[in-house]
Order: C-alpha cells, then sequence, then structure tokens
C-alpha cells in the first residue's frame, strides 16, 4: 500500500507570492491533517480535512488555507507569503476524523518551503 | 494551555545499551492520549506507540515500551538494545481535547556505534 505522498519536496519562494502545496492520504484514508514545523515554533497544527469538510483548525491566521477533494486529496494555500513561513510543512492521514478516540496519523515526507 | 514537555534536548546513547526519552503532559484532562513519533533527517514522520490515559497497561510495540505514570502524566519511551538506526528526533505528542495533538520540542537521539 502506498503511503502519503507530497508534492512538491522543495519549494523556494518570495515574499508577497502564494504556494499551493499536495497532498496524497493513504487509499481509503478520508482525514488529511497539516501541520507546520519550525526550528522555533516546533511542531503546530494547521488544520483537518475530512470528507472534503473542514473538522479542526489550529491558531493561524487566515492567509493559510486547504481543501480536500472527493478522492481524498488535500491541498494546502498559503497567500501573500512571509518570511516566517518558511518551514517544513508536513500532510499526515488517518482512516477516520481526527475526532475519534486514538487516531494514529501516518505522515508524508513534508514539503519544505523556503520564502526568500 | 496544554503543554507537552520532553526535558531532553539531545542524548548520546552507546550502540546495544536501553535509552528512555522523557515526555509529560500538562493537561486539566483526565481522558487524553500520548503518542511517540520517530522523525529521521528524511523528515518523514513515524508512529512508534501509543497510550490512553484509560489504558490499563502500559503499551509496548517491539523494542519500544512506554513507562506510563498516570499521577504525573508521564509517558516516557524506553527503546531497548538501541540500533545506529535508532538515531533521530523523536516528539512526544498528546491529544487535547478538541482531539488535536500538542506537540513536545523533541530529543535528538544520537546512538554511538
Amino acid at each position: 500500500k502506498a503511503g502519503v505522498t507530497q508534492t512538491p519536496r522543495y519549494l523556494i519562494k518570495t515574499r508577497g507570492q502564494q504556494v499551493t502545496l499536495s497532498c496524497s492520504p493513504i487509499s481509503g484514508h478520508r482525514s488529511v491533517s497539516w501541520y507546520q514545523q519550525t526550528p522555533g515554533q516546533g511542531l503546530q497544527f494547521l488544520f483537518e480535512y475530512f470528507s472534503e469538510t473542514q473538522r479542526n483548525k489550529g491558531n493561524f491566521p487566515g492567509r493559510f488555507s486547504g481543501r480536500q477533494f472527493s478522492n481524498s486529496r488535500s491541498e494546502m494555500n498559503v497567500s501573500t507569503l512571509e518570511l516566517g513561513d518558511s518551514a517544513l510543512y508536513l500532510c499526515a492521514s488517518s482512516p477516520f476524523s481526527l475526532a475519534s478516540s486514538y487516531n494514529e496519523q501516518f505522515f508524508g515526507p513534508g514539503t519544505r518551503l523556503t520564502v526568500l | 494551555a496544554q503543554k507537552i514537555t520532553q526535558t531532553q534536548p539531545g542524548m548520546f546513547v552507546q550502540e546495544k545499551e536501553a535509552v528512555t526519552l522523557d515526555c509529560t503532559y500538562d493537561t486539566s484532562d483526565q481522558s487524553y492520549g500520548l503518542f511517540w513519533y520517530k522523525q529521521p533527517s528524511s523528515g518523514e514522520m513515524i508512529f512508534l506507540i501509543y497510550q490512553g490515559s484509560y489504558d490499563e497497561q502500559n503499551a509496548t510495540e517491539g523494542r519500544y515500551s512506554l513507562n506510563f505514570q498516570k499521577a504525573r502524566k508521564s509517558a516516557n519511551l524506553v527503546i531497548s538494545a538501541s540500533q545506529l538506526g535508532d538515531s533521530a528526533m523523536y516528539f512526544c505528542a498528546g491529544e487535547d481535547s478538541n482531539y488535536q495533538l500538542i506537540w513536545g520540542a523533541g530529543t535528538k537521539l544520537i546512538i554511538k556505534p
């Protein structure tokens, strides 16, 4: 069974631009969560999508948005990029929504975004 | 606010020795879960083991086990017979009441040959 895939793996953008990251979950998984990982703030939850609906959202500005398609693939968009958005963005999939007890998440390799 | 504390920023351990990584969850919830993940230099998070607060037994998965102390809300990860491939960042995460994961700062483990 193929794991979680994320594209692209690396991305370089300049301030003010926007970026779209893609995540394909494990086949049959309906929940996709996004995380931001930086040396200073560590890992922080961005949002979760389940059955094309955003179920949960972390404490990030509205510049960060996402969506999920009917095949469970998810995209994350960051508009008006800032230097502080440079980070490793991790996507994780689960069979069920995170709002159920004990929900193991399977992570992708991440997209490393650098904002210049 | 809920918080995960991992007190060891880094550890050096001799190959084949056992290693214990600390994790404490500062939460007022009585029902919660604690997860451990491994992150090699490649960046991918790998799930290792889980402990629910109402689980009667300490969780074990192969060479990984948890020393769960309910009163302290801590779940220390024990890796037995460490191997060179165990060198990585190790993150503890706690599940909050909204089922979001609160992550610790991580421990960088280096296994010496």
